[in-house]
């Protein structure tokens, strides 16, 4: 069975701390994705990373895809009231179309 | 507004009943998605198409679903004899970058 597993499970912080976010497997990736998702509602992209290495900065969010394609991190600096949300990673299971989620991780962000 | 489109957007229904769900993909995205959430947990792969042709179906997707993309545009997920343990979020991808609203069942 392939797992995505997440870390933390749920995160409370006050506005403007830092936090990281991890999405681990034993499974290598073709791509890994990190949506965010607010109740009631489909997941949204933010990012698709592809390269093992790789590192995307989106305003005050930052990814990276690890080395050897099996992991990923989620980085915010700052954070708002309106990061408040469930961030999913998805990897893409190398050599299919097959996209497998992550167990989420529940942001709130305190004013 | 994603372009995704899923119908309905909620469904209530009692046991054993059959329940259909409809998704209008992108309509130039060959790839569509099916995915069953579960409160507090993320997206579970149920099946994929390719165009028409369905590619692949979890272990997830018991004999009581079914689900077809007829020429390659529109989807649906029909389950028969719904169980409780049904009730879910459906959701449905148009290539994964793009995700409709769901299709919220809840099963009496």
């Amino acid at each position: 069975t392939q797992l995505l597993e997440q870390s933390p499970q749920f995160l409370s912080i006050q506005e403007g701390e830092n936090l990281t976010v991890y999405c681990n497997s034993s499974s290598v990736f073709s791509s890994l994705q990190w949506y965010r998702q607010e109740p009631g509602e489909g997941p949204v992209l933010l990012v698709t990373v592809v390269t093992g290495g790789e590192v995307k900065k989106l305003k005050r969010l930052t990814f990276q895809f690890g080395d050897a394609r099996k992991d990923s991190s989620l980085h915010i600096t700052a954070a708002q009231p309106g990061d408040t949300g469930l961030y999913l990673c998805a990897g893409e299971l190398s050599g299919t179309y097959k996209y497998i989620f992550g167990t989420g991780t529940r942001l709130k962000v305190l004013a | 507004d994603t372009g995704v489109s899923q119908d309905p957007r909620h469904k209530i229904t009692k046991r054993g009943q059959n329940v259909t769900f409809r998704c209008d993909p992108i309509s130039e995205h060959n790839r569509l998605y099916w995915y069953r959430q579960t409160l507090g947990q993320g997206p579970e792969f149920l099946t994929y198409f390719q165009n028409e042709a369905q590619l692949e179906k979890s272990r997830l997707l018991s004999d009581r679903f079914s689900a077809e993309r007829p020429k390659g545009s529109f989807s649906t997920l029909e389950i028969q004899r719904t169980e409780q343990g049904d009730s879910a979020m459906y959701l449905c991808a148009s290539s994964t970058v793009f995700f409709g609203p769901g299709t919220r069942l809840t099963v009496l």
